[in-house]
């Protein structure tokens, strides 16, 4: 079972880059058999998918976000990371990462990110 | 593909049998997954492929379906049962996730 953690700040401003970051452990982002996704969930909403990279480099997005998303892997470091540019109030929410055979296997406990000037 | 789940809210007792419902607006064949999210938690994955419980998962919680219309069922509601259960599709090509907007199951 893969353990996954998510870091990076809980107050962003109106306009600016969301940016967070998801360690792994318990397995390497390399191996060829995962994709690793962002998953978000407003307050009191349900899940809305944002996207994932594969090990090859290899993204897929929401068709809803795709002009602001950019998703990343750090091998070095065992990592993946998400950058969502332009945020505005409407990006508030609990954001996960999970790691994805054919569905969502494993998840990190979620960081909430507060989009406030 | 937009999952619709129904109902919205369940309200039943302990021992009692649930069956909640998950219907997709175009086929999805068997890629079809449920999940549990208790309050202050990630999801977790009860079911894949429709069928299929995944790893952990007690046999009181079962899925079926296929196409567009699908089903988790839950015999013998325990305490720790109620919660929010959220659907989720795969399409490979092109490649989409979607969820449910999800059913809250409360004790009555």
């Amino acid at each position: 079972q893969l353990q996954l953690q998510e870091s990076g700040p809980g107050l962003v401003k109106p306009s600016q880059t969301l940016s967070l970051t998801c360690t792994v452990s318990g397995g390497s982002v390399s191996s060829g058999s995962y994709y690793w996704s962002w998953i978000r969930q407003p307050a009191g909403e349900g899940l809305e998918w944002i996207g994932r990279i594969y090990t090859t480099g290899t993204t897929n997005y929401n068709p809803s976000l795709e002009s602001r998303v950019t998703i990343s892997v750090d091998t070095s470091k065992n990592q993946f990371s998400l950058k969502l540019s332009s945020v505005t109030a409407a990006d508030t929410a609990v954001y996960y990462c999970a790691s994805q055979l054919g569905y969502f296997d494993d998840w990190g406990q979620g960081t909430l990110v507060t989009v406030s000037s | 593909i937009v999952l619709t789940q129904s109902p919205a809210t369940l309200s039943l007792s302990p021992g009692e049998r649930a069956t909640l419902s998950c219907r997709a607006s175009q086929s999805v064949s068997s890629y079809l997954a449920w999940y549990q999210q208790k309050p202050g938690q990630a999801p977790r994955l009860l079911i894949y492929d429709a069928s299929n419980r995944a790893t952990g998962i007690p046999a009181r919680f079962s899925g079926s379906g296929s196409g567009t219309d699908f089903t988790l069922t839950i015999t013998s509601l325990e305490p720790e049962d109620f919660a929010l259960y959220y659907c989720q599709q795969r399409t490979n090509w092109p490649p989409r996730i979607t969820f449910g907007q999800g059913t809250r199951l409360e004790i009555k």
